[in-house]
Parts: structure tokens; C-alpha cells; sequence
């Protein structure tokens, strides 16, 4: 994860509250992601951009939104239209050539009271 | 769309013994199969990956076997150790334009007891 810092690593909120996680990568990645991890349910994609200024919903988009003003930076809001926010939030990288993996940070675990 | 099943959700092995895990897809077209590992509090990361076009993939104890006619593809770790004790997931994909977007199973929890 050496190159994808995601901040805060734990993030409290009350109920109601809009809260921002932060997602910062240095390896010129092109693609940025946003996952949410439950327990017993896998990685689930929440946004996705492929270039700067550009994004598309993913499979679970409500209640969520983002930005990617820069490339190096792809924010993710949890809106109190977010009915279940209580989750660990991954934000993943990837290259735009064929081989590219996905790089993972190592998340921001929300708890939303 | 994609639907990738993973199974089984929790596995207990012996250290020295091996472990299977095996995931099946929906999506014909699907030609990506990564598996990451997840340890506690971490992201995941990529330990091995195929692409339709070979059956099998090893990495010295990492091998990654694929049934396309099936639609299943299977991890398995050989001669375990306490350190391979983690989360691991399978994934699919369809590498078609920019439309690359990895479906993921859901999660084995692997424990290797000493």
C-alpha cells in the first residue's frame, strides 16, 4: 500500500452527519475506486473514475458521492442519506494499461452511532 | 453482470498441509481472475492472478488453476504456514474498452493452525 494513503485509518460520526474520507496516491494511477467491505459480503464498488474530473456510480452509489479534482486525490462523502454507514472503506488504484492490477490502501474503518 | 461465489467462507488447516478455495463465475466473457489476501486491518493485496488464456499459474507455493468450460477457477496453498493465516478473495473481470471493473467473492477466512 505504499503509494496509496487513505486518512483517517478509524473515523467516528454521529448519526446524521456528512463525513469525508480521504484517498492520496503517488503512483500516477489514471483509475482511482472506492469499496465498502461488510462482513461475509466481499468488496462491494461504491464510485469509480477513470480520469480526472470524470466519475460513474458503482453498484452501490446512494448515499455516497466523490470528487477527483486531482488525480492524485479521489475524496468519498458518506451523506446522511447513507442508511447503513457503518462499514470498512477501501480505496483502490489501478493503471490504464492491460495488466494493471488493482492496488488497494489499507482503509478507514467508519462507525457511525 | 458479474456474479463470482466463493467457497468456503471459513477454513481451518493443519501448518504443513494444503488449502483449497474455489470460486466460480457467471459471466462467460470474464477472462481476469485475480486472488488477493487480506490481513487484519489492512487492504488486500494481489498474491496471484490469470487470465483465460492458461489453465494453470504456480508462484512457489501459490498455484491458481482455471476451468473456463466450467466457469470455476480455484487457489490452493501449499506446505501452509501461520503467516498464510488471512482473508483471501477471488475476482473476476471482463477486460473490454475501460469497462474494467473486478467483481469480487466473498471472502474466505483461512486459518492455519500450529
Amino acid at each position: 500500500d505504499g503509494g496509496i494513503t487513505q486518512s483517517p485509518k478509524y473515523l467516528f460520526r454521529k448519526e446524521g452527519q456528512n463525513v469525508t474520507l480521504s484517498c492520496e496516491q503517488n503512483l500516477n494511477h489514471d483509475a482511482m475506486y472506492w469499496y465498502r467491505q461488510d462482513p461475509g459480503q466481499g468488496l462491494r464498488l461504491i464510485y469509480y473514475s477513470q480520469i480526472v474530473n470524470d466519475f460513474q456510480k458503482g453498484d452501490i452509489a446512494e448515499g455516497y458521492s466523490v470528487s477527483r479534482e486531482k488525480k492524485e486525490s479521489f475524496p468519498l462523502t458518506v451523506t446522511s442519506a447513507q442508511k447503513n454507514p457503518t462499514a470498512f472503506y477501501l480505496c483502490a488504484t489501478a493503471g490504464t494499461s492491460y495488466n494493471s492490477p488493482l492496488h488497494f490502501g489499507n482503509g478507514t474503518r467508519l462507525t457511525v452511532t | 453482470g458479474e456474479n463470482v461465489e466463493q467457497h468456503p467462507s471459513t477454513l481451518s488447516v493443519q501448518e504443513g498441509d494444503s488449502a483449497v478455495i474455489k470460486c466460480t463465475y457467471s459471466d462467460s466473457a470474464s477472462n481476469y481472475f485475480p486472488w488477493y489476501k487480506q490481513e487484519l486491518g489492512k487492504g488486500p493485496q494481489l498474491i496471484i492472478d490469470i487470465r483465460s488464456n492458461v489453465g494453470e499459474k504456480k508462484d512457489q507455493r501459490i498455484a491458481v488453476t482455471l476451468n473456463k468450460t466450467a466457469k470455476h477457477f480455484s487457489l490452493h496453498i501449499t506446505e501452509t504456514q501461520p503467516e498464510d493465516s488471512a482473508v483471501y478473495f477471488c475476482a473476476a473481470r471482463v477486460d473490454s474498452g475501460s469497462a474494467r471493473q473486478l467483481t469480487f467473492g466473498s471472502g474466505t477466512q483461512l486459518t492455519v493452525l500450529p
